[in-house]
Protein backbone atom coordinates (compact mmCIF):
# COMPACT_ATOMS: atom_id res chain seq x y z
CA UNK A 1 0.00 0.00 0.00
CA UNK A 2 1.31 3.57 -0.59
CA UNK A 3 1.98 5.51 2.29
CA UNK A 4 1.58 9.25 2.52
CA UNK A 5 2.86 11.18 -0.36
CA UNK A 6 4.04 14.87 -0.21
CA UNK A 7 5.90 16.68 -2.42
CA UNK A 8 7.91 18.41 -3.75
CA UNK A 9 10.61 17.10 -2.00
CA UNK A 10 12.80 19.77 -2.04
CA UNK A 11 12.13 23.43 -2.90
CA UNK A 12 14.35 26.35 -3.08
CA UNK A 13 12.76 29.90 -3.68
CA UNK A 14 13.15 33.22 -2.98
CA UNK A 15 11.83 35.22 0.08
CA UNK A 16 8.49 37.15 -0.90
CA UNK A 17 7.63 34.05 -3.25
CA UNK A 18 4.66 31.76 -2.66
CA UNK A 19 5.08 28.32 -1.91
CA UNK A 20 2.40 25.26 -1.88
CA UNK A 21 3.47 22.05 -0.36
CA UNK A 22 1.11 18.78 -1.26
CA UNK A 23 -0.30 15.78 1.13
CA UNK A 24 -1.96 13.20 -0.08
CA UNK A 25 -2.73 11.12 2.81
CA UNK A 26 -3.19 7.27 3.16
CA UNK A 27 -6.62 5.94 1.78
CA UNK A 28 -9.18 5.54 4.25
CA UNK A 29 -7.79 7.46 6.88
CA UNK A 30 -9.61 10.24 8.47
CA UNK A 31 -7.56 12.72 9.89
CA UNK A 32 -4.32 14.38 8.43
CA UNK A 33 -1.76 16.85 10.28
CA UNK A 34 1.03 18.72 8.76
CA UNK A 35 4.28 19.24 11.14
CA UNK A 36 7.12 22.05 10.75
CA UNK A 37 10.71 20.57 11.76
CA UNK A 38 13.85 22.59 12.55
CA UNK A 39 17.33 21.99 14.08
CA UNK A 40 15.87 25.23 16.72
CA UNK A 41 12.78 24.02 17.66
CA UNK A 42 12.10 20.55 16.89
CA UNK A 43 8.93 18.56 15.73
CA UNK A 44 6.00 21.36 15.86
CA UNK A 45 2.24 20.61 15.10
CA UNK A 46 0.40 23.14 12.79
CA UNK A 47 -2.50 22.08 12.11
CA UNK A 48 -4.73 19.38 11.91
CA UNK A 49 -7.74 18.22 10.30
CA UNK A 50 -10.26 15.47 10.82
CA UNK A 51 -12.71 14.06 8.44
CA UNK A 52 -11.25 17.43 5.74
CA UNK A 53 -12.34 20.04 8.59
CA UNK A 54 -9.45 22.13 10.46
CA UNK A 55 -9.95 21.61 14.63
CA UNK A 56 -7.14 22.71 15.45
CA UNK A 57 -4.71 24.98 14.01
CA UNK A 58 -3.23 27.26 16.81
CA UNK A 59 0.39 25.80 15.70
CA UNK A 60 0.25 27.76 12.75
CA UNK A 61 2.68 30.93 12.90
CA UNK A 62 1.35 33.72 11.46
CA UNK A 63 -1.19 34.64 8.75
CA UNK A 64 1.10 34.07 6.25
CA UNK A 65 0.56 30.39 6.56
CA UNK A 66 -2.86 28.75 5.43
CA UNK A 67 -3.73 25.08 5.11
CA UNK A 68 -6.55 23.61 2.97
CA UNK A 69 -8.00 20.22 2.57
CA UNK A 70 -10.68 19.98 -0.18
CA UNK A 71 -11.18 16.87 -0.06
CA UNK A 72 -10.39 13.06 1.90
CA UNK A 73 -7.46 12.36 -0.67
CA UNK A 74 -5.63 15.82 -0.75
CA UNK A 75 -4.38 18.93 0.76
CA UNK A 76 -2.26 21.57 0.67
CA UNK A 77 0.01 23.83 2.90
CA UNK A 78 1.06 27.81 1.59
CA UNK A 79 3.12 30.78 2.73
CA UNK A 80 2.83 33.52 1.62
CA UNK A 81 5.05 35.52 1.50
CA UNK A 82 7.69 33.27 2.15
CA UNK A 83 10.81 34.48 4.64
CA UNK A 84 13.90 33.15 5.29
CA UNK A 85 13.00 32.11 8.60
CA UNK A 86 10.23 29.45 6.94
CA UNK A 87 13.04 27.32 5.92
CA UNK A 88 12.53 23.88 7.81
CA UNK A 89 11.85 20.52 6.69
CA UNK A 90 7.58 19.97 6.36
CA UNK A 91 6.24 16.97 7.19
CA UNK A 92 2.26 15.67 6.46
CA UNK A 93 0.99 12.30 8.47
CA UNK A 94 -2.10 11.27 7.91
CA UNK A 95 -4.16 8.10 11.10
CA UNK A 96 -6.90 6.30 10.61
CA UNK A 97 -9.07 6.86 13.79
CA UNK A 98 -8.37 8.07 17.45
CA UNK A 99 -6.12 5.99 19.44
CA UNK A 100 -4.22 4.87 16.39
CA UNK A 101 -0.30 5.31 15.02
CA UNK A 102 0.34 8.38 13.14
CA UNK A 103 1.44 7.73 8.84
CA UNK A 104 4.25 10.79 8.20
CA UNK A 105 5.14 11.19 4.88
CA UNK A 106 8.94 11.89 3.72
CA UNK A 107 8.83 15.46 4.19
CA UNK A 108 9.33 18.40 1.99
CA UNK A 109 12.62 20.19 2.39
CA UNK A 110 12.12 23.69 2.19
CA UNK A 111 15.07 26.45 1.65
CA UNK A 112 14.11 30.02 1.70
CA UNK A 113 16.91 32.46 0.50
CA UNK B 1 -1.18 20.21 30.51
CA UNK B 2 -0.05 16.84 28.92
CA UNK B 3 3.61 16.77 27.96
CA UNK B 4 6.64 14.08 27.13
CA UNK B 5 9.65 14.66 28.82
CA UNK B 6 13.15 13.16 26.77
CA UNK B 7 16.31 12.53 27.93
CA UNK B 8 18.89 14.86 26.21
CA UNK B 9 20.97 13.47 23.04
CA UNK B 10 23.05 12.69 21.28
CA UNK B 11 23.75 9.39 22.98
CA UNK B 12 27.13 7.28 21.62
CA UNK B 13 27.41 4.00 21.68
CA UNK B 14 29.45 1.34 20.28
CA UNK B 15 27.96 -1.49 18.63
CA UNK B 16 26.34 -4.07 20.43
CA UNK B 17 26.13 -2.39 23.74
CA UNK B 18 23.12 -1.99 25.69
CA UNK B 19 21.18 1.24 25.12
CA UNK B 20 18.91 2.97 27.34
CA UNK B 21 16.57 6.25 26.39
CA UNK B 22 14.80 7.80 29.16
CA UNK B 23 11.22 8.97 29.02
CA UNK B 24 8.76 9.99 31.42
CA UNK B 25 5.52 11.99 30.71
CA UNK B 26 2.85 14.04 32.44
CA UNK B 27 -0.97 13.31 31.71
CA UNK B 28 -4.52 13.53 32.48
CA UNK B 29 -6.70 10.01 32.20
CA UNK B 30 -4.69 6.84 30.56
CA UNK B 31 -2.75 7.12 27.58
CA UNK B 32 -1.07 5.06 24.79
CA UNK B 33 2.53 5.85 24.78
CA UNK B 34 4.29 5.56 21.79
CA UNK B 35 8.15 5.59 20.28
CA UNK B 36 8.72 6.37 16.81
CA UNK B 37 12.30 6.80 15.13
CA UNK B 38 13.23 8.57 12.30
CA UNK B 39 16.04 7.87 10.17
CA UNK B 40 18.06 10.32 7.82
CA UNK B 41 15.79 11.80 5.22
CA UNK B 42 12.67 10.33 6.34
CA UNK B 43 9.68 10.60 8.39
CA UNK B 44 8.71 9.26 11.29
CA UNK B 45 8.11 5.60 11.60
CA UNK B 46 6.11 3.93 14.39
CA UNK B 47 8.81 1.55 16.40
CA UNK B 48 6.46 -0.05 19.49
CA UNK B 49 3.17 1.46 21.21
CA UNK B 50 1.89 0.52 24.85
CA UNK B 51 -2.24 0.80 25.44
CA UNK B 52 -2.12 0.55 29.46
CA UNK B 53 -0.19 0.11 32.22
CA UNK B 54 2.33 -2.50 32.59
CA UNK B 55 2.35 -3.56 28.90
CA UNK B 56 5.64 -4.10 27.28
CA UNK B 57 5.64 -3.02 23.42
CA UNK B 58 8.21 -4.37 21.57
CA UNK B 59 9.88 -4.11 17.61
CA UNK B 60 13.09 -4.96 16.29
CA UNK B 61 14.59 -5.88 19.05
CA UNK B 62 13.37 -2.43 20.81
CA UNK B 63 10.92 -2.69 24.00
CA UNK B 64 9.48 -0.58 26.65
CA UNK B 65 7.21 -1.09 29.35
CA UNK B 66 4.03 1.50 30.85
CA UNK B 67 5.17 2.04 34.13
CA UNK B 68 2.03 3.95 35.85
CA UNK B 69 3.66 3.94 39.38
CA UNK B 70 6.90 6.34 37.42
CA UNK B 71 4.97 7.95 34.82
CA UNK B 72 7.91 6.45 32.72
CA UNK B 73 8.50 4.15 28.92
CA UNK B 74 12.07 4.30 28.47
CA UNK B 75 13.19 3.11 25.36
CA UNK B 76 15.49 -0.02 25.85
CA UNK B 77 17.67 -2.49 22.91
CA UNK B 78 20.13 -5.07 24.61
CA UNK B 79 22.52 -4.82 21.67
CA UNK B 80 22.58 -1.91 19.38
CA UNK B 81 23.66 -1.76 15.66
CA UNK B 82 24.89 0.64 13.27
CA UNK B 83 21.94 0.68 11.43
CA UNK B 84 19.84 1.70 14.76
CA UNK B 85 21.46 5.56 14.30
CA UNK B 86 18.24 7.73 14.02
CA UNK B 87 16.08 9.94 16.14
CA UNK B 88 13.80 8.23 18.46
CA UNK B 89 10.63 10.51 19.56
CA UNK B 90 8.75 9.43 22.59
CA UNK B 91 5.02 10.28 22.28
CA UNK B 92 1.65 10.03 24.51
CA UNK B 93 -1.82 10.23 23.23
CA UNK B 94 -4.85 10.86 25.15
CA UNK B 95 -7.47 8.15 24.63
CA UNK B 96 -10.54 9.07 22.11
CA UNK B 97 -8.18 11.68 20.37
CA UNK B 98 -5.96 12.42 17.96
CA UNK B 99 -3.07 15.15 18.86
CA UNK B 100 -0.18 13.21 20.10
CA UNK B 101 2.36 14.91 22.18
CA UNK B 102 6.13 14.39 20.93
CA UNK B 103 9.35 14.90 22.89
CA UNK B 104 12.17 16.66 21.89
CA UNK B 105 13.77 13.41 20.06
CA UNK B 106 17.18 12.16 21.26
CA UNK B 107 19.72 11.46 18.79
CA UNK B 108 21.48 7.95 18.56
CA UNK B 109 24.81 7.33 16.82
CA UNK B 110 26.14 3.58 17.03
CA UNK B 111 29.70 2.94 16.18
CA UNK B 112 30.63 0.27 14.21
Amino acid sequence: DAGVIQSPRHEVTEMGQEVTLRCKPISGHNSLFWYRQTMMRGLELLIYFNNNVPIDDSGMPEDRFSAKMPNASFSTLKIQPSEPRDSAVYFCASMADSNQPQHFGDGTRLSIL
Amino acid sequence: GNSVTQMEGPVTLSEEAFLTINCTYTATGYPSLFWYVQYPGEGLQLLLKATKADDKGSNKGFEATYRKETTSFHLEKGSVQVSDSAVYFCALLTSGTYKYIFGTGTRLKVLA
